[in-house]
């Protein structure tokens, strides 16, 4: 049974341009959420995607973008990197349907994002 | 804002002791809570969760306690082995909330 899986898993770029991060959800999930980790924190909410919609968004500029497919895999879009936008991105995949709801987050490994 | 904490960044435990790694949250509304282990190079692995209407849960190895009275959370790892060597996690959510509120998080290091 194949976990949660992102690619790639390390990135470099430069300011200003625009980086896509990819993930599939774990066997049987439905629920995408996208987390961002700076070095010696908690991992902080950016957006959850549900039935090809962001379902709700973290405290995170609109550079931050996404999309589910019908496949349940989705994609993060940073546009305009900064420097600070450095970091760990972790997807994390669960099961919600609107009848029923697991609310254990599964992760993935994570993409390393260093913007120069 | 509501934030989850933790009361030690580091925690050294001789391999064989018990291990307790506490959390204290500050949002009353807070109605699940979870523990996550973090590997270096890896992303974070669930280890147990609890509801507000328990006040604790028993996994392998593994115990959650939760003490809503005064807002804290603890997670307790039995006869510790080397491979429980990692960052450990607190996290809660809001009933209706999708957002996993972490804390910073807290070393375990195994002393052999």
């Amino acid at each position: 049974d194949a976990g949660v899986t992102q690619s790639p898993t390390h990135l470099i770029k430069t300011r200003g341009q625009q980086v896509t991060l990819r993930c599939s959800p774990k066997s049987g999930h439905d629920t995408v959420s996208w987390y961002q980790q700076a070095l010696g924190q908690g991992p902080q909410f950016i957006f959850q995607y549900y039935e090809e919609e962001e379902r709700q968004r973290g405290n995170f500029p609109d550079r931050f973008s996404g999309h589910q497919f019908p496949n349940y895999s989705s994609e993060l879009n940073v546009n305009a990197l900064l420097l600070g936008d450095s970091a760990l991105y972790l997807c994390a995949s669960s099961y919600g349907t609107t009848r029923e709801r697991d609310e254990k987050l599964f992760f993935g490994s994570g993409t390393q994002l260093s913007v120069l | 804002g509501e934030s989850v904490g933790l009361h030690l960044p580091t925690l050294s435990v001789q391999e064989g002791d018990n291990s307790i790694i506490n959390c204290a949250y500050s949002n009353s509304a807070s109605d699940y809570f979870i523990w996550y282990k973090q590997e270096s190079g890896k992303g974070p692995q669930f280890i147990i969760d609890i509801r507000s209407n328990m006040d604790k849960r028993q996994g392998q190895r593994v115990t959650v306690l939760l003490n809503k009275t005064v807002k804290h959370l603890s997670l307790q790892i039995a006869a510790t082995q080397p491979g429980d060597s990692a960052v450990y996690f607190c996290a809660e959510k809001e009933f209706g909330n999708e957002k996993l509120t972490f804390g910073t998080g807290t070393r375990l290091t195994i002393i052999p």
